[in-house]
């Protein structure tokens, strides 16, 4: 079974760096083809994807957020970070991290976790 | 970049009715395209995949059509399961991922 859990700071204030973590189990980050991307989605808002990162360790962001970004992995632990640095109120959102099982050649999110809410403020 | 637009951003139907949703791209993108649904406080949840693919456990009154700028979802025969807020979603394989602005569907 395949699953995706985020944790992270509920609350974090303006221009401070916001570190989220992704545990998952079910599957590997190894294989070629598993990606694992960060989503959020602000309150009543449309989703935005944030980042993408590969079996290989390639990533890939959104365009623009992509100065304030960065995603690694640990594939030891199942674990996916995603930090975003200068935060601000625009950011409050719910954030997601989301399992892509071929994104070599398919743009499928086919497991998402429970989404954490972030709000920003001081 | 492609732009996508998602119409209606609302509308209200009733039970058993059917129901369209549309995404149109301002560039030709074959049928790189998904559709998933999302219930309030909830993960969103994939219905078709690749335009008109139907994701396994989905149920068949769930449709998908298009290629190239137009993409439709359909859902025939409405059911109270189905009161929700359904997305598309366009990908570049490892590069991009955009997603529609999303449609609420309302009870009538």
């Amino acid at each position: 079974q395949v699953t995706l859990r985020e944790s992270g700071p509920a609350l974090v204030k303006p221009t401070q760096t916001l570190t989220l973590t992704c545990t998952f189990s079910g599957f590997s980050l190894s294989p070629s083809g598993v990606c694992v991307a960060w989503i959020r989605q602000p309150p009543g808002k449309a989703l935005e994807w944030l980042a993408l990162i590969d079996w290989a360790g390639d990533r890939s962001y959104n365009t623009s957020l992509k100065t304030r970004l960065t995603i690694s992995k640990d594939t030891s632990k199942n674990q996916v970070v995603l930090t975003m640095t200068n935060m601000d109120p625009a950011d409050t959102a719910t954030y997601y991290c989301a399992r892509l099982p071929r994104c070599d050649y398919s743009g499928v999110f086919d497991s998402w976790g429970q989404g954490t809410l972030v709000t920003v403020s001081s | 970049d492609i732009q996508i637009t998602q119409s209606p951003s609302s509308l209200s139907a009733s039970v058993g009715d059917r129901v369209t949703i549309t995404c149109q791209t301002n560039q030709h993108i074959t049928n790189f395209l998904n559709w998933y649904q999302q219930k309030p406080g909830k993960a969103p949840k994939l219905l078709i995949y690749d335009a008109s693919n139907l994701e396994t456990g989905v149920p068949s009154r769930f449709s998908g059509s298009g290629f190239g700028t137009d993409f439709t979802l359909t859902i025939s025969g409405l059911q109270p399961d189905d009161f929700a807020t359904y997305y598309c979603q366009h990908y570049e394989n490892l590069v991009l991922y955009t997603f529609g602005q999303g449609t609420k569907v309302e009870i009538k």
